[in-house]
């Protein structure tokens, strides 16, 4: 898979809008980005993917950097059930691989 | 809303014992995976299965364990001979056939090895 980067953790006060960010400097052109979210003591879960365009759904936008090299997942409220460890992950589906490699993601911690 | 479900929640087990984990996948999918998370650490992959045979594996995956899909609806993974470092969160997906890499989770099984 692509290396991505994030930041080990951010904060957020409930009700605001929090920016995760992602690298992907080394993308290729048919990788897709994945953002995937752990809540304690739970399985992962999916959150939303894109290629190229900026993406919504009703859990979150996608929004992806011209280039490609970067993206931010967009949650537009956090509440209190938002805190968890957020995934950016790029799988080698171009090689027929569908494994998601799980870096140690964002743990994104949400104040009341 | 259709999820993936997984018996039973919590395991334990003596060394040397086999296990099997079982997962039922969302209906209509035809990607099954398994996962582990040893506590604390990440999310690995363990083994992706489509169309009745296994399509990767991970080096974890080794001759101790294997997967199968007995009926239409149950998933497995059995370890023939538990070790201590066995222990982990055990996570079953799976997948549509026209999106593989967006897999649903289920809420894993806990194994324990004593």
């Amino acid at each position: 898979d692509a290396k991505t980067t994030q930041p080990n953790s951010m904060e957020s006060n409930e009700e605001e809008p929090v920016h995760l960010p992602c690298n992907h400097s080394t993308i290729s052109g048919t990788d897709y980005i994945h953002w995937y979210r752990q809540l304690p003591s739970q399985g992962p879960e999916y959150v939303i993917h894109g290629l190229t365009s900026n993406v919504n759904n009703r859990m979150a936008s996608l929004a992806i950097a011209e280039d490609r090299k970067s993206s931010t997942l967009i949650l537009h409220r956090a509440t209190l059930r938002d805190a968890a460890v957020y995934y950016c992950i790029l799988p080698n589906s171009g090689a027929g691989s569908y494994q998601l490699t799980f870096g140690k993601g964002t743990k994104l911690s949400v104040i009341p | 809303e259709p999820e993936v479900t997984q018996t039973p929640s919590h395991q334990v087990t003596q060394m040397g014992q086999e296990v099997i984990l079982r997962c039922v996948p969302i209906s209509n999918h035809l990607y099954f995976y398994w996962y582990r998370q040893i506590l604390g650490q990440k999310v690995e992959f363990l083994v992706s299965f489509y169309n009745n045979e296994i399509s990767e594996k991970s080096e974890i995956f080794d001759d101790q364990f294997s997967v199968e899909r007995p009926d239409g609806s149950n998933f497995t993974l059995k370890i023939r001979s538990t070790k201590l470092e066995d222990s982990a969160m055990y996570f079953c997906a799976s997948s549509e056939f026209g999106s593989p890499e967006t897999q649903y989770f289920g809420p894993g099984t806990r194994l324990l090895v004593l």
